[in-house]
């Protein structure tokens, strides 16, 4: 089993709907949570990060944690076909090291 | 603001070349510098990390070395590149400011022919 957990995709929503994607992850002891954007060819760059149970909102973006269900989650309401791209779940324990532990990734297209 | 530079951004080696990969952050003290490599289609593979001058982790047994020289500068080299040494590098740092987040670079890409 995968320390973080993502469905690879393709994820495939018309332009204006809600995309959903999800992460779970195996070590109960982790306390950071993020989200991050790649499109294709260039570097993952930090959408939203979560620490709390709940939801956290950020625009068109909002991050959902669970850490009973060991589970967060990211909704992109409105979605444009600019949101088409590969979002990467991480998680961290918090230690010093800062080391995170990243899914591979759930690509999605928002069709026009 | 922290920023982070990574050079060359792209480059082609032959199968037994030399590599220098180099990485430097500006904007924060004795940040942890990580080095990941992502080969085509895949997830993120952590290569090394480092909490401090001189202190490199490595994660997976491979070719490759790393070495922190500086405080922010991170330099990721091999003696002799492999084909499976191809792929995208990734130079990314965080610090307990920053709330453990990892903010990478811009990545290079390496392909070995």
């Amino acid at each position: 089993q995968k320390e973080v957990e993502q469905n690879s995709g393709p994820l495939s929503v018309p332009e204006g709907a809600i995309a959903s994607l999800n992460c779970t992850y195996s070590d109960r002891g982790s306390q950071s949570f993020f989200w991050y954007r790649q499109y294709s060819g260039k570097s993952p760059e930090l959408i939203m990060s979560i620490y709390s149970n709940g939801d956290k909102e950020d625009g068109r973006f909002t991050a959902q944690l669970n850490k009973a269900s060991q589970y967060v989650s990211l909704l992109i309401r409105d979605s444009q076909p600019s949101d088409s791209a590969t979002y990467l779940c991480a998680v961290n324990r918090g230690t010093n090291a800062g080391k995170s532990t990243f899914g591979d990734g759930t690509t999605l297209t928002v069709k026009p | 603001s922290q920023t982070i530079h990574q050079w060359p951004a792209t480059l082609v080696q032959p199968v037994g070349s030399p590599l220098s990969l180099e990485c430097t952050v500006e904007g924060t003290s004795n940040p942890n510098l990580y080095w990941y490599r992502q080969a085509a289609g895949r997830g993120l593979q952590l290569l090394f990390y480092s909490v401090g001058i001189g202190q490199i982790s490595s994660e997976v047994p491979q070719n490759l070395s790393a070495s922190r020289p500086q405080d922010r500068q991170f330099i990721l080299s091999s003696k002799k590149l492999l084909l499976s040494d191809s792929g995208f590098y990734l130079c990314a740092w965080s610090s307990r400011s920053s709330g453990n987040t990892i903010y990478f670079g811009e990545g290079s890409w390496l392909t070995v022919v």
